[in-house]
């Protein structure tokens, strides 16, 4: 059964602090990992990687996907109160004409002034 | 904004009942997909439609059933509720079935009394 497990489960830092949320997975053929930041409601898409070693970066977050480990990082830097959010992590399995994304439990993350 | 409406935002019902949750899509998007989210559970995916067709099934109940209509919305169809129905389901969408970016609409928030 295919699985992503995010760690830590919640995190609590300090404004301009840096932080790294983890994600592994365990994705039948997998195609890519997706990562999306949920605040109140909708998740809202953040990166795709598809190829190990290759950072995406956008501001002050970053991700990297290691295929051999199985794993991806999702980096934020000089974190703001409005990071504060659910960070989730999904992978992608290829089955045939399906894009469904399994999903971990995500980060809690909080930011505090 | 992401583009993917649904409605209604909130529904409130009984154990036993039958509700109607509605997605429109974004512009052009011709995959629509379903996910429900529950505290314990996380995101979990239900169903995905491609222009009309059923393309992949997940954790979903025989209770449940969905459908996408020619001009592309979906409706999610959830019978003989029960009080672990209750959760926040969302509908996503993609240009086609098979890419992995999915938009996701802010969600319709199902209480089963």
């Amino acid at each position: 059964e295919d699985k992503v497990v995010q760690s830590p489960l919640s995190l609590v830092v300090h404004e301009g602090d840096t932080v790294t949320l983890n994600c592994s997975y365990e994705v039948t053929n997998f195609r890519s990992l997706l990562w999306y930041k949920q605040e109140k409601k909708a998740p809202t898409f953040l990166f795709m990687l598809t190829s190990s070693g290759i950072e995406k970066k956008s501001g002050r977050l970053s991700s990297i996907l290691d295929k051999k480990e199985l794993s991806s990082i999702l980096n934020i830097t000089a974190t703001q109160t409005g990071d504060s959010a659910i960070y989730l992590c999904a992978g992608v399995p290829v089955q045939g004409g399906s894009e469904k994304l399994v999903f971990g439990k995500g980060t809690k993350l909080t930011v505090n002034p | 904004d992401s583009g993917v409406t649904q409605t209604p935002k909130h529904l409130i019902t009984a154990t036993g009942q039958r509700v109607t949750l509605r997605c429109s899509p974004r512009s052009g998007d011709l995959s629509v997909y379903w996910y429900q989210q529950s505290l314990d559970q996380g995101l979990q995916f239900l169903i995905q439609y491609y222009n009309g067709e059923e393309r992949a099934k997940g954790n979903i109940l025989e209770r449940f059933s969905a459908q996408q209509f020619p001009d592309l919305h979906s409706e999610l169809n959830l019978s003989s509720l029960e009080l672990g129905d209750s959760a926040l389901y969302f509908c996503a969408s993609s240009v086609e079935g098979n890419t992995d970016t999915q938009y996701f609409g802010p969600g319709t928030r199902l209480t089963v009394l």
